[in-house]
């Protein structure tokens, strides 16, 4: 069974940084591209970026680009999302997300998410 | 960056009924486009994708339509399990944008 599990979400202040992470299991992490993706309070879906299977192909969403890195370590089936600069905006849930198949663009399992506040 | 148009903003239905929900892109997606299921407190859930293959565990009452600017998601039937917000997103390069969300509430 596939299980995607953030961590590292919690209070900060604007300006400041954290680090996300996304424990995968149940598949082989490294064949797969993952996504991150967020939900502001009372707002909709909002893609951030994504990292291809080998890490070389990264992309992020205009508004965290600059600010935000997306990273893998498959020898810890991990995803990481380093996040800097942050501000009250960035306020959100944030889920992680595996591609369906290889090289395909929608994704099929998502974690439960975990919540980043931006406040002072 | 494509733009995602979702309408209506909301759907009042009551269960048995036929939801249909339009997604329209500022430009061609092809048939690159999904749509998911959000519950309050859940995971989005992946219902189609390539705009009409319906995922893994999907009931046949969900089906998907369109190809290049215009989408539809069709809902069979409503469950009570169905009301929920629906997301239409694109995937043919990044950024791979969400639309705003249909709201399905029941009548």
């Amino acid at each position: 069974e596939v299980q995607l599990v953030e961590s590292g979400g919690g209070l900060v202040q604007p300006g400041g940084s954290l680090r996300l992470s996304c424990a995968a299991s149940g598949f082989t992490f490294s064949s797969y591209a993952m996504n991150w993706v967020r939900q502001a309070p009372g707002k909709g879906l909002e893609w951030l970026s994504v990292i291809s299977g080998n890490g070389r192909a990264i992309f992020y969403a205009d508004s965290v680009r600059g600010r935000f890195t997306i990273s893998r370590d498959d020898s810890k089936n991990t995803v990481y999302l380093q996040m800097n600069s942050l501000r009250a905006e960035d306020t959100a849930i944030y889920y992680c997300a595996k591609a369906t198949r290889y090289g395909s663009g929608d994704t099929d399992s998502w974690g439960r998410g975990t919540l980043v506040t931006v406040s002072s | 960056e494509i733009v995602l148009t979702q309408s209506p903003a909301s759907l009042s239905l009551s269960p048995g009924e036929r939801a249909t929900l339009s997604c329209g892109a500022s430009q061609s997606v092809a048939t690159s486009l999904a749509w998911y299921q959000k519950k309050p407190g859940q995971a989005p859930r992946l219902l189609i994708y390539d705009a009409s293959d319906r995922a893994t565990g999907i009931p046949d009452r969900f089906s998907g339509s369109g190809s290049g600017t215009d989408f539809t998601l069709t809902i069979n039937g409503l469950e009570p399990e169905d009301f929920a917000v629906y997301y239409c997103q694109h995937y043919i390069y990044p950024p791979r944008t969400f639309g705003q969300g249909t709201k399905v509430e029941i009548k």
